[in-house]
């Protein structure tokens, strides 16, 4: 079982629709992010929150909206997305941002597909 | 360019039998390794870390070995198990800047990953 959970499991969507992942953590973590991972790739970094503050956006196109209403949710709205958008989209949690005893903790993801 | 490299993308071993999984990096501002393991449909989960203050972490079957002369760094699980059977990501980040000038831990880099089989 992960600690991590993100919903839905499975999302297909039209490049008109507007949609949102959702993830929510109840360890007490204060970092939270989101990774991209498409097939036979690492995972790649989109948003990093820490203490419900947008700490780290690597350059994610602005159909990606990410939003933290609380320390344990996490969410990212989709909106006008492209079918190479198409993707696994992992949520993660740490301890604090960084630091040496702050390993992720990831969810099982939401496989995106646009159509 | 690849800053966290998998050569191998695969690797079969026999049940019992120790499984060495290498990860070469070129950034000599890594200074903490991580592995995860991934299983089908799962998200990684966190397996095992080092900072680049040691050469060497233990836990259960699982021993990260890091070379910091030869950018390098292994993951020795012994005894291999049918239920190790999964990716294995190694992963690297830096403190940016350097924790002396107040900096906070970077981005995590991640490999991309060699498939683990263990075979009965």
């Amino acid at each position: 079982d992960t600690e991590v959970t993100q919903t839905p499991k499975h999302l297909v969507m039209g490049m008109t629709n507007k949609k949102s992942l959702k993830c929510e953590q109840h360890m007490g973590h204060r970092a939270m992010y989101w990774y991209k991972q498409k097939a036979k790739k690492p995972p790649e970094l989109m948003f990093v929150y820490s203490y419900e503050k947008l700490s780290i956006n690597e350059s994610v196109p602005s159909r990606f909206s990410p939003e933290c209403p609380n320390s344990s949710l996490l969410n990212l709205h989709l909106h006008a997305l492209q079918p190479e958008d198409s993707a696994l989209y992992l949520c993660a949690s740490s301890q604090e941002l960084g630091g040496v005893s702050s390993p992720l903790h990831f969810g099982n993801g939401t496989r995106l597909t646009v159509t | 360019d690849q800053q966290v490299k998998q050569n191998s993308p695969s690797l079969s071993v026999q049940e019992g039998r120790i499984s060495i999984l290498n990860c070469d990096y070129t950034n000599s501002m890594f200074d903490y390794f991580l592995w995860y393991k991934k299983y089908p449909a799962e998200g990684p989960t966190f397996l095992i870390s080092i900072s680049s203050i040691k050469d060497k972490n233990e836990d259960g079957r699982f021993t990260v070995f890091l070379n910091k002369s030869a950018k390098h760094l292994s993951l020795h699980i012994v005894p291999s198990q049918p239920g190790d059977s999964a990716v294995y990501f190694c992963a690297a980040s830096a403190f940016d800047p350097p924790p002396l000038y107040g900096g906070s831990q970077g981005n995590l880099i991640f490999g991309k990953g060699t498939k683990l089989s263990v075979k009965p």
